[in-house]
């Protein structure tokens, strides 16, 4: 059974900064991983999607990598801005779990605030 | 493009009745649809696959009699709570996986589901 942990579990710093998010699964054989923005009390906002065969995409201010033979992938935020706050997800995808595959795996997300 | 709708927004019920939640593709085709279920300050948990035209696939420890999926046409799924409890009050987020995407999976906005 897929496992996702993220570090760390919630961040609070001034805006302007770099930041970092890690997300960490346990088993490699994925199609894919996505990371997501969620808003509170609201659904999910697709950031990035890294193909299994990918080490890296980018968006904007965002850069993801993904590292699939060590299970890691990382969020990279440049000039963090005080709308960047919300909870961050790491989603590894496809990796059958009994029922559905290509089902995404959350792990808790890194609840993100950034300080104006 | 690629957005997902979800039908209500918020639904309060009680004990004892069922709740008919609608997923829907606006504007693509998605033959594969999911279902999760976020509890608070909780992970999002894949429920079900659903899959256009057949019958849904459930992950271990999801009642399929308890949690009914339909997906009728390539646009929209449907999820029905039957005979809900207060335990069942969650949040419930809806995907849709694109064709021809790789496998990436676009979330609707959400519902949550009160029972009193």
């Amino acid at each position: 059974k897929q496992e996702v942990t993220q570090i760390p579990a919630a961040l609070s710093v001034p805006e302007g900064e770099n930041l970092v998010l890690n997300c960490s699964f346990t088993d490699s054989a994925i199609y894919n991983l996505q990371w997501f923005r969620q808003d509170p009390g609201k659904g999910l906002t697709s950031l990035l999607l890294i193909q299994s065969s990918q080490r890296e995409q980018t968006s904007g201010r965002l850069n993801a990598s993904l590292d699939k033979s060590s299970g890691r992938s990382t969020l990279y935020i440049a000039a963090s801005q005080p709308g960047d706050s919300a909870t961050y997800l790491c989603a590894p995808g496809g990796v059958y779990s009994g029922g559905g595959a290509d089902g995404l795996t959350f792990g808790k997300g890194t609840h993100l605030i950034i300080q104006p | 493009g690629a957005v997902v709708s979800q039908h209500p927004s918020r639904v309060i019920c009680k004990s004892g009745t069922s709740v008919k939640i609608e997923c829907r593709s606006l504007d693509f085709q998605a033959t594969t649809m999911f279902w999760y279920r976020q509890f608070p300050k909780k992970s999002l948990m894949l429920m079900a696959t659903s899959n256009e035209g057949s019958k849904a696939t459930y992950e271990q420890g999801v009642e399929k009699d308890k949690f009914l999926i339909n997906h009728a046409s390539l646009t929209l799924s449907t999820l029905t709570v039957t005979s809900a409890h207060p335990e069942d009050s969650s949040f419930y987020i809806c995907s849709a996986k694109r064709d021809y995407s790789y496998n990436e999976q676009f979330f609707g906005p959400g519902t949550r589901l009160t029972v009193l």
